[in-house]
């Protein structure tokens, strides 16, 4: 069990420019969510899929936000035409149901600078 | 809706002082409750966890008792250290499945 892996770590971008973000969940985990941190807050709920099917997403994400799970393994993240007030910490979490609870992990998250 | 209330730090303590952050939430159904912990530079980690009215979760000294009588959670330990100092969020989980719902985070700086 390697744990979560985000990548990249960290990522600065040019307002207007496209950026992709990559997690791998721990392995036999069904469930992948993401989440946005900002400066001196809690994270916020993106989406979260089960294996491939996307369940919710937030309001938060909008037009411009993508995420995919394709194989039920890894997800993406794209955002498109970055705006300065997309710079956070996105983080992602897997987990599986037991027991009726579903514990989420984390990864170390991936920080986007837009300039 | 659901919701996580936290006390505002940061808390500021000598080493082996006892620790309470206060957490209360407001929440649909019968939420399962979490603290995660956040050092420095790093990711949020799963500190302890309860899914049930008056179940103690407990790890690495910390305790917090899921209280529905009055919707709390709070984290104690009864003596930190300075490798304790973090930022520690509250959250709950509605029905026990879902997103998670964080509070805004207490900072904790424990001096030697």
């Amino acid at each position: 069990d390697t744990g979560v892996s985000q990548d990249p770590r960290h990522k600065i971008t040019k307002r207007g420019q496209n950026v992709t973000f990559r997690c791998d969940p721990i392995s036999e985990h069904n469930r992948l969510y993401w989440y946005r941190q900002t400066l001196g807050q809690g994270p916020e709920f993106l989406t979260y899929f089960q294996n491939e099917a996307q369940l919710e997403k937030s309001r938060l994400l909008s037009d411009r936000f993508s995420a995919e799970r394709p194989k039920g393994s890894f997800s993406t993240l794209e955002i498109q035409r970055t705006e300065q007030g997309d710079s956070a910490m996105y983080l992602c979490a897997s987990g599986e149901i037991v027991l009726s609870t579903d514990t989420q992990y984390f990864g170390p998250g991936t920080r986007l600078t837009v300039l | 809706g659901n919701s996580v209330t936290q006390m505002e730090g940061p808390v500021t303590l000598s080493e082996e002082a006892f620790l309470t952050i206060n957490c209360t939430y407001t929440a649909t159904g019968y939420p399962s409750l979490f603290w995660y912990v956040q050092y420095p530079g790093e990711g949020l980690q799963l500190l302890l966890k309860a899914t049930k009215a008056d179940d103690k979760g407990s790890n690495k000294g910390f305790e917090a008792t899921y209280r529905k009588e009055t919707t709390s959670f709070h984290l104690e330990k009864g003596s930190v250290q300075v490798s304790d100092s973090a930022v520690y969020f509250c959250a709950l989980s509605p029905l026990g499945f879902q997103k998670l719902v964080f509070g805004t985070g207490t900072r904790l700086l424990v001096s030697p």
